[in-house]
């Protein structure tokens, strides 16, 4: 079936620094991807859509120059946390969606802890 | 806009007994719903997911859904509880397009604990 791979799975970064997450349709191309954010015993909140080739669409509220996104490629979306703060620290995790059985199938999530 | 509800944050059930979670839609539009699985610290896991098509449908690990438009509903059951069905568990939805601008909305969750 569809496996989105992402990494890293955790990381503990300073404050003030960039930290960049990656995503991967390992078998089937997405030209959709997604980026979620997840506080603790909360659901999933819709950051930004990525289609391939183009800009990102950013969800209201969430600022694009703090979370670049990037979708260069079929296969690879990624995700950057701009100069990340103790608050930015959550869980983050991607989707993408497949258009052939169209379903949407996630990544394993990352746990960005900023200190 | 679409939007769904889950009814419950936290729901607990004994072993062996019948699991139901429950979730309503609202979309302006035929829905695609889905039920996702999340365990600690782990991505989302798909349970099942209606199509336009049966209105029943079956998942894996035992779990099943009934599409009911006249409820706008898309309630999860599951007839005997295992341990190991203690997770997260959220519906989600979207719409039928394939367009930039389709995605996936989330309920709120609904945290399922399992009594020995």
């Amino acid at each position: 079936g569809a496996v989105v791979s992402q990494h890293p799975s955790w990381v503990i970064c300073k404050s003030g620094t960039s930290v960049k997450i990656e995503c991967r349709s390992l078998d089937f191309q997405a030209t959709t991807m997604f980026w979620y954010r997840q506080f603790p015993k909360q659901s999933l909140m819709l950051m930004a859509t990525s289609n391939e080739g183009s800009k990102a669409t950013y969800e209201q509220g969430v600022e694009k120059d703090k979370f670049l996104i990037n979708h260069a490629s079929l296969t690879l979306s990624t995700l950057t946390v701009t100069s990340a703060h103790p608050e930015d620290s959550s869980f983050y995790i991607c989707s993408a969606r497949d258009i052939q059985i169209y379903g949407y199938t996630f990544g394993s999530g990352t746990r960005l802890t900023v200190v | 806009a679409q939007s769904v509800t889950q009814l419950g944050s936290h729901v607990s059930v004994s072993e062996g007994a019948l699991v139901l979670l429950r979730c309503n839609y609202s979309s302006s539009v035929p829905p695609y719903l889905f039920w996702y699985v999340q365990y600690p610290n782990q991505g989302l896991q798909l349970l099942l997911k209606y199509t336009s098509a049966a209105t029943l449908v079956k998942g894996i690990n035992g779990f099943e859904a009934e599409f009911k438009k006249s409820e706008t509903s898309f309630h999860l059951t599951k007839p005997s509880a295992h341990m190991s069905d203690a997770a997260e568990y959220f519906c989600a939805v979207s719409d039928q397009g394939y367009s930039s601008a389709s995605k996936i909305i989330f309920g709120s969750g609904t945290r399922l604990s399992i009594r020995p």
